[in-house]
């Protein structure tokens, strides 16, 4: 079946460093990317996705770029702040009508050293 | 306001003893999603629901049960509880089955 993995699964970097975590699935029908940051005691949010049809989006801080010969997409977040601190999930699910399964990676744990 | 509420959000148990979780939407939403989050596993679909009376196996379903009577409402039923169900329980919905999940604070269970 369809499998996300994610890496790394923890990663610390210095406030206002870049961050990188990576993802790569199976299902080469996948064609919708979220990723969902979730801070600590709180539920998951969307921050971003992507669609099979672009290669890049960004939104101010944070890019998610995809390269679906290689099906693994990326979550970039530049210039760190303390409020990046939290897990992140990428997944990926395929947007039909009839079903949909979202999988997700296993999440990678951020922290944000002052 | 637009939410997910889940209830209980924290919960201890006996095993055996039959527990519901009860997920409700206010969105008309037609896909509603179960989850369990485990540290090192990430969210593991439980089952999901693309509709009224229309319900699907997800990646661990073992030992759970789902009812969709009503389009906002999604419960998710232990009708035998084991410490192996020991997890933080998520109910999310959508609009359609993709795009943004929203989801609901969590459940916390712990099965004796």
């Amino acid at each position: 079946g369809e499998n996300v993995e994610q890496h790394p699964s923890t990663l610390s970097v210095q406030e206002g460093d870049s961050a990188v975590i990576k993802c790569t699935y199976s299902d080469s029908a996948s064609n919708y990317f979220p990723w969902y940051k979730q801070e600590l005691g709180k539920r998951p949010q969307l921050i971003i996705d992507i669609r099979s049809n672009v290669g890049e989006k960004k939104d101010q801080r944070i890019a998610v770029t995809l390269n679906k010969t290689a099906k693994h997409f990326s979550l970039h977040i530049t210039e760190t702040q303390p409020e990046d601190s939290a897990v992140y999930f990428c997944a990926a699910s395929k947007e039909v009508s009839s079903a949909s399964k979202i999988i997700f990676g296993s999440g990678t744990r951020l922290s944000i050293r002052p | 306001e637009a939410q997910v509420t889940q209830n209980p959000r924290y919960l201890i148990t006996v095993t055996g003893k039959k527990l519901t979780v009860t997920c409700s939407q206010n969105m008309n939403h037609e896909y509603m999603s179960w989850y369990r989050q485990d540290p090192g596993l990430g969210l593991r679909q439980i089952y999901y629901s693309m509709n009224v009376e229309v319900t699907d196996k997800g990646d661990v379903p073992e030992g759970y049960k789902v009812s969709r009577k009503e389009k906002r409402n999604f419960p998710l039923i232990l009708e035998s509880p084991s410490p192996n169900q020991t997890s933080l329980y998520f109910c999310a919905s959508s609009p359609q089955g993709y795009g943004e999940l929203f989801f609901g604070e969590g459940s916390r269970l712990t099965v004796l």
